[in-house]
């Protein structure tokens, strides 16, 4: 069974810039969820993907977008990077359902300078 | 608004010791599931330990256990024979049937001292 991996592992940017981090989901489960965690925080839900569409979202802005595929991979789009959108960002895969286990990667640390 | 609250921002036992890790939420549903997860330094946020609010018997695994009061809104987690792999960030969690997001709690920094 394949667990939950990221891609990269550390991003550095500039602000103004835009961002894609990548997510591949554990082997059976068909939903996405992405966090971002910023330093010496919990994380906080950004949005969920289930069958290709968004399933879900927290508080953020618009800039931040995302995509599932058929594989039931996923990207995070972030555009306009901003100096405080450094942090951890989380993907996690589960199965569609209440109270699924939520199973997580090992995250993408990206830092806007 | 659901919350998870973590009051002890950092701890530090001897190996071997047994350890309880603080948690109380606030929601209004009835339905929810709750959560504590281990984030080690190398940041996997990795499952500890699962518990259905329906399900009186407290979850255990192997050294891990919780005692949740629903009434209470309370889910402590306590690690027996504490190792020195145990030495991480905390997290107790909370998901409802509502929708399917996670809502955590800031984090206890858990040291186990040789």
């Amino acid at each position: 069974e394949t667990g939950v991996t990221q891609s990269p592992t550390h991003l550095i940017k500039t602000r103004g810039q835009q961002v894609t981090l990548r997510c591949s989901s554990q082997s059976g489960h068909n939903t996405v969820s992405w966090y971002q965690q910023a330093l010496g925080q919990g994380p906080q839900f950004i949005f969920q993907y289930y069958r290709e569409e968004e399933n879900g979202r927290g508080n953020f802005p618009p800039r931040f977008s995302g995509l599932q595929f058929p594989n039931y991979s996923s990207e995070l789009n972030v555009n306009a990077l901003e100096l405080d959108d450094s942090a951890l960002y989380l993907c996690a895969s589960s199965l569609v359902g209440a109270g699924e286990t939520q199973y997580f990667g090992p995250g993408t640390r990206l830092l806007v300078l | 608004a659901q919350t998870v609250t973590q009051s002890q921002p950092e701890m530090s036992v001897q190996e071997a010791e047994t350890v309880t890790l603080s948690c109380t939420y606030d929601t209004s549903e009835n339905n929810y599931y709750l959560f504590w997860y281990k984030q080690p330094p190398s940041r996997q946020m990795i499952l500890v330990i699962r518990q259905e609010a329906y399900k009186q018997q407290n979850a255990t695994e192997n050294r891990f256990s919780v005692n949740f009061q629903k009434a209470a809104k309370s889910f402590s987690l306590k690690i027996s024979d504490s190792q020195l792999g145990d030495t991480a960030m905390y997290f107790c969690a909370f998901l409802t049937n509502r929708d399917d997001k996670i809502i955590f709690g800031k984090g206890t920094r858990l040291h186990i001292l040789p």
